[in-house]
């Protein structure tokens, strides 16, 4: 069974420092992968998608991806109060997106 | 653009009784998916529609949940019977091209079985 895995923290960072999200995947044949932002009682938004090993960048937001590892990160900088949220990290699995429980991050000022 | 729109927002309902969740994808776009997330269980996918043709609803969990997908513009999720353990929030996503562009998700529907 194709399964995404997270930490779900909670993770707790001060304002203005980088925090640190990750997660790993089974599906060694996964190609797509993407962060979605969840706050509390409210849908999922996407952030990033990335597809190539290495880093993407995106405002103050870096996803990273190792295939060979299976590992999937999302770095934020500058961390503000307003990304406190829970993070899911999610994988195409051929048909459809596959989730982790996601990781709860709390930004405190 | 409207996003995808969901219908009800919350549903409480007694169990046993059938209940029916509506979703309006965003137009153009021909992936629809039902997912339902509980605390214990996250985001569970339990159908997918492409073209309004369900390829894979390997994640109902019992026969007591059907989806439907009349056309494009329209999808429902029926639970007939209800249970309490079908308490959870069920959102409905829609995509143009997914392994390039994801999801967009609904706003949800909050059901609770009592």
């Amino acid at each position: 069974q194709k399964e995404v895995e997270q930490n779900s923290g909670p993770l707790s960072v001060p304002e203005g420092a980088i925090a640190s999200l990750n997660c790993t995947y089974s599906d060694r044949g996964s190609q797509s992968f993407f962060w979605y932002r969840q706050y509390s009682g409210k849908s999922p938004e996407l952030i990033m998608s990335i597809y190539s090993n290495g880093d993407k960048e995106d405002g103050r937001f870096t996803a990273q991806l190792n295939k060979a590892s299976q590992y999937v990160s999302l770095l934020i900088r500058d961390s503000q109060p307003s990304d406190s949220a829970t993070y899911l990290c999610a994988v195409f699995t051929g048909t459809a997106l596959i989730f982790g429980k996601g990781t709860t991050l709390s930004v405190s000022s | 653009d409207a996003g995808v729109i969901q219908s009800p927002r919350h549903e409480v309902t007694e169990m046993g009784q059938e209940v029916t969740l509506r979703c309006k994808p965003i137009s153009g776009h021909n992936s629809l998916f039902w997912y339902r997330q509980t605390m214990m269980r996250g985001l569970e996918l339990l159908i997918y529609f492409n073209n309004n043709v369900p390829i894979d609803d390997s994640g109902m969990p019992e026969d007591r949940f059907s989806a439907k997908m009349p056309n494009a513009s329209f999808s429902t999720l029926k639970i007939q019977p209800s249970e309490p353990r079908d308490s959870a929030v069920y959102f409905c996503a829609s995509s143009l091209a997914l392994p390039v562009y994801g999801y967009t998700f609904g706003s949800g529907t909050r059901l609770t079985v009592v």
